[in-house]
């Protein structure tokens, strides 16, 4: 049973439009993160947040924005679409080191 | 420049078999390592985990070896099943990277019945 939930599951939209991808956990978690993910190619960290109105840039740039309001949701937006942000996104929480990440379904986008 | 590799991008293997999926990584500070499962249109599940104290952790057919000085671990599956068939991930964490794991690109495992 999932804690940590991803909507929309798949979403394809046009260039230059404004999208909110939703990740949202049951369990409490201080530390959340948002993780993009190409065929063949390695997670990249693009945002976390260690706690309420902690948000920070990950080690890949990203045209996106996040914000954590509140503990168990960690949005991350997309103010103007393109084709390179076609990818898969992943939402991951985690309480302390020793018990990893638990990671949602993730959300594939297409930019067409 | 990637902290953590995977060389194999793919690996097939007869049912019944073991599988061997390796991973190495730069980052000498790196003391705990974990191994994701990740089928197609999901997220990746926890597989198995270990700490730099030790060398082997087993988990019913899963174990995992970490030879530090070569800066390697190995992921090992016996004996293979169908349902095993998915891309594993190995990540890397240390001390000062806090809870933040460094992933590798993924092996492609495809066990064959």
């Amino acid at each position: 049973e999932a804690d940590i939930y991803q909507t929309p599951r798949y979403l394809v939209i046009g260039t230059g439009k404004k999208i909110t991808l939703e990740c949202s956990q049951t369990m409490g978690h201080d530390k959340m993160y948002w993780y993009q993910q190409d065929p063949g190619m390695e997670l990249h960290l693009i945002h976390y947040s260690y706690g309420v109105n902690s948000t920070e840039k990950g080690d890949l740039s990203s045209e996106s924005t996040v914000s954590r309001i509140r503990t168990e949701h960690f949005p991350l937006t997309l103010e103007s679409a393109r084709p390179s942000h076609t990818s898969q996104y992943l939402c991951a929480s985690s309480e302390r080191r020793g018990d990893g990440y638990t990671f949602g379904s993730g959300t594939r986008l297409t930019v067409v | 420049d990637q902290q953590v590799k995977q060389n194999s991008p793919s690996l097939s293997v007869q049912e019944g078999r073991i599988s061997i999926l390796n991973c190495d990584y730069t980052n000498s500070m790196f003391d705990y390592f974990l191994w994701y499962k990740k089928y197609p249109a999901e997220g990746p599940t926890f597989l198995i985990s270990i700490s730099s104290i030790k060398d082997k952790n087993e988990d019913g057919r899963f174990t995992v070896f970490l030879n530090k000085s070569a800066k390697h671990l190995s992921l090992h599956i016996v004996p293979s099943q169908p349902g095993d068939s998915a891309v594993y991930f190995c990540a890397a964490s240390s001390l000062n990277t806090g809870n933040q794991f460094y992933f590798g690109t993924g092996t492609s495992l495809t066990v064959i019945p």
